[in-house]
């Protein structure tokens, strides 16, 4: 139990789809992330939110779109997704003040596949 | 930009053999260093971590040392178990950049057999 629940654990979905991932935190931190994972390639940061203020942006496609209503929850909704889309979505979560040395602590992630 | 690079795998050693997995880092500021570990079908655990130089995280039996002088975060451990099989991140942290994520190697997976 990491503290961080990501739901749907698996997600198959068609091209022309609209889903959404969710992500709760019960630690009781005021920053949230989404990371893509595909085989083979460094985490991708997606999307960092602080205070639920976007305040990092990593270039994502507009078919990945964060909502973040409050600091314990954080969705992903995902709307005309492509083949490579596939992979595993992480979020994590952690104390922002201010300071680097606050680790994250993550979800066990979503595993999309694109049909 | 800030980058992590980290020893290809997999790593494949007997169980009770000692591990070192290679990590080394370029960064701006002064970043504070990780590793995770990621088990099959989990997300990510924090392993062991270091916030300045010539710190020693530890945890699990792991160790790695925070080396400024080579900028190095290598990963040990004495007698490695059949259950350390995953694969293992090292990851930095600079706030200097302006950004709260963390910067991640590309991974390198581990494999103990009996």
């Amino acid at each position: 139990e990491t503290g961080v629940t990501q739901t749907p654990r698996h997600l198959v979905m068609g091209m022309t789809n609209k889903k959404s991932l969710k992500c709760e935190q019960h630690l009781g931190h005021n920053a949230m992330y989404w990371y893509k994972q595909s085989a083979k390639k460094p985490l991708e940061l997606m999307f960092v939110y602080s205070l639920e203020e976007r305040v990092e942006n990593n270039s994502v496609p507009s078919r990945f779109s964060p909502e973040c209503p409050n600091s314990s929850h954080l969705f992903l909704h995902l709307h005309t997704l492509q083949p490579e889309d596939s992979a595993l979505y992480l979020c994590a979560s952690s104390q922002d003040r201010g300071q680097s040395n606050q680790p994250q602590h993550f979800g066990d992630g979503t595993r999309l596949s694109i049909l | 930009g800030d980058s992590v690079t980290q020893m290809e795998g997999p790593v494949t050693l007997s169980e009770e053999a000692f591990l070192t997995i290679n990590c080394t880092y370029t960064a701006t500021g002064y970043p504070s260093l990780f590793w995770y570990v990621q088990y099959p079908g989990e997300g990510l655990q924090l392993l062991l971590k270091a916030t300045k130089a010539d710190d020693k995280g530890s945890n699990k039996g792991f160790e790695a040392t925070y080396r400024k002088e080579t900028t190095s975060f290598h990963l040990e451990k004495g007698s490695v178990q059949v259950s350390d099989s995953a694969v293992y991140f090292c990851a930095l942290s600079d706030l200097d950049t302006g950004r709260r994520a963390l910067t991640f190697g590309s991974g390198t997976r581990l494999q103990v057999q009996p």
